[in-house]
């Protein structure tokens, strides 16, 4: 059971480039996540999805996009990647909504120069 | 002033010390998680309440809703408890999550 499945683990970016964050989940869960985490500030929702073709803006949403096309994958697009978007980011899945254990993934640092 | 505040950020202990981390929140929640987080930077979920306590091996968590206030316990801490702990909490289908507390145990 691989559980949440996160790539890549390290990516280096230049500013205005572009890129996906895949993020897969073989629990059958319908609530999956983004988060990103900066020094000092904790973790951060960016955007959620509580099933296939439903997805939501979190607390930092800007310069981000998601799509949940299946229950199983919920990508993160950078569309034009910034220096502030510089981060570790985390995909979560869980079976409830706020209410049921949260599986994370491994996590991907993100470095935009 | 952040929904979700932890303390202490930074703690210290003997192993074989009783450990207690606190959060404090100001929002109306659904659910409050503990997750820990290892040097190597996953994380996983360590308890998941709504009410009352949970245990489960040398961890205890407790929960009071009417005063918005968690802790977590540590039993006969060991240096392999050394890790960031995080307090999370759920409103709808909004997450915050505190700074963290960051816990050396040593030997």
């Amino acid at each position: 059971n691989a559980g949440v499945t996160q790539t890549p683990k390290f990516q280096v970016l230049k500013t205005g480039q572009s890129m996906t964050l895949q993020c897969a989940q073989d629990m059958n869960h319908e609530y999956m996540s983004w988060y990103r985490q900066d020094p000092g500030m904790g973790l951060r929702l960016i955007h959620y999805s509580v099933g296939a073709g439903i997805t939501d803006q979190g607390e930092v949403p800007n310069g981000y996009n998601v799509s949940r096309s299946t229950t199983e994958d919920f990508p993160l697009r950078l569309l034009s990647a910034a220096p502030s978007q510089t981060s570790v980011y985390f995909c979560a899945s869980s079976s409830y909504i706020n209410t049921g254990e949260l599986f994370f993934g491994e996590g991907s640092r993100l470095t935009v120069l | 002033k952040n929904e979700v505040e932890q303390s202490p950020q930074n703690l210290t202990a003997q192993e074989g010390e009783f450990i207690t981390i606190n959060c404090s929140y100001s929002v109306g929640i659904s659910a409050l998680h503990w997750l820990q987080q290892h040097p190597g930077g996953g994380i996983v979920s360590l308890f998941m309440l709504s009410s009352g306590k949970k245990k489960h091996g040398r961890l205890i968590a407790t929960i009071n809703i009417q005063e918005k206030h968690s802790s977590l316990h540590i039993t006969a801490s060991h240096p392999r408890d050394s890790a960031v702990y995080i307090c999370a909490v759920g409103r709808n289908n909004d997450m915050r999550f505190g700074a963290g507390t960051r816990l050396t145990v040593k030997p």
